[in-house]
């Protein structure tokens, strides 16, 4: 089984700030870690991903995050904030070899941009 | 989007009328799945597939069947719609090299 907590349930920031998002997991074997990305009224887009090598992985929008295995985290980082990055963030993972590779998400993350 | 198509994309329906929600792909991928998002929760899988015919409970199963009779459509029905399923389903597929999931628009569904 596995699990996945986002620390924090809002974030507001003001543009060009930078801005972390804070995600740990639990799991009983190895992970594959994502972070989703969710704008109003519409469907979840992969930011970014982590399934093997180097541990801090680039994304979409300037997005990036580390992978810390022996903190179990797997944050969400940005330097500088727009307006446009407001949206939900949903943390994941998926056991490897778990059965159907299933997703577990993090309950979001509100990142609010204000000018 | 991946080719992923829902329908329908909001519906109202009372109490313990039965509901099909559908999810069309169109490049062929093995793996479907079901999800509900709530506020608060995230989402959680419903049920899953890894093929036609072959299907698998998820998190929150009771209450949902799924049927998948050919690879590009799953179905999600509510055989008697309660007001705790009010919700915003999506569909999602995985890629067949890699864990990713890429997800549907979503169906916004009401139970009144």
């Amino acid at each position: 089984a596995q699990s996945v907590t986002q620390l924090d349930s809002q974030v507001p920031v003001f543009e060009e700030a930078p801005v972390e998002l804070r995600c740990n997991y639990s799991s009983s074997v190895s992970v594959y870690l994502f972070w989703y990305v969710q704008y109003p009224n519409q469907g979840l887009q992969l930011l970014l991903k982590y399934l093997s090598g180097s541990t801090l992985v680039k994304g979409i929008n300037g997005f990036e995050a580390e992978f810390n295995k022996s903190q179990t985290s797997f944050h969400l980082r940005k330097p500088s904030v727009h307006i446009s990055d407001t949206a939900e963030y949903f943390c994941a993972v998926s056991g490897v070899g778990t059965s159907g590779s299933r997703l577990t998400f993090g309950e979001g993350t509100q990142l609010t941009v204000n000018p | 989007d991946a080719g992923i198509t829902q329908s329908p994309r909001h519906k109202v329906t009372e109490t313990g009328t039965p509901v099909t929600l559908r999810c069309h792909q169109t490049e062929n991928h093995r793996y479907m799945y079901w999800y509900r998002q709530d506020p608060g929760h995230g989402l959680r899988l419903i049920h899953y597939s890894y093929g036609v015919k072959d299907t698998d409970k998820g998190e929150v199963s009771d209450g949902y069947s799924v049927s998948r009779s050919k690879t590009e459509d799953f179905l999600l029905t509510l055989e008697s719609a309660t007001s705790s399923q009010t919700s915003v389903y999506f569909c999602a597929i995985r890629l067949a090299d890699n864990y990713e999931q890429y997800f549907g628009p979503g169906t916004r569904l009401t139970v009144t």
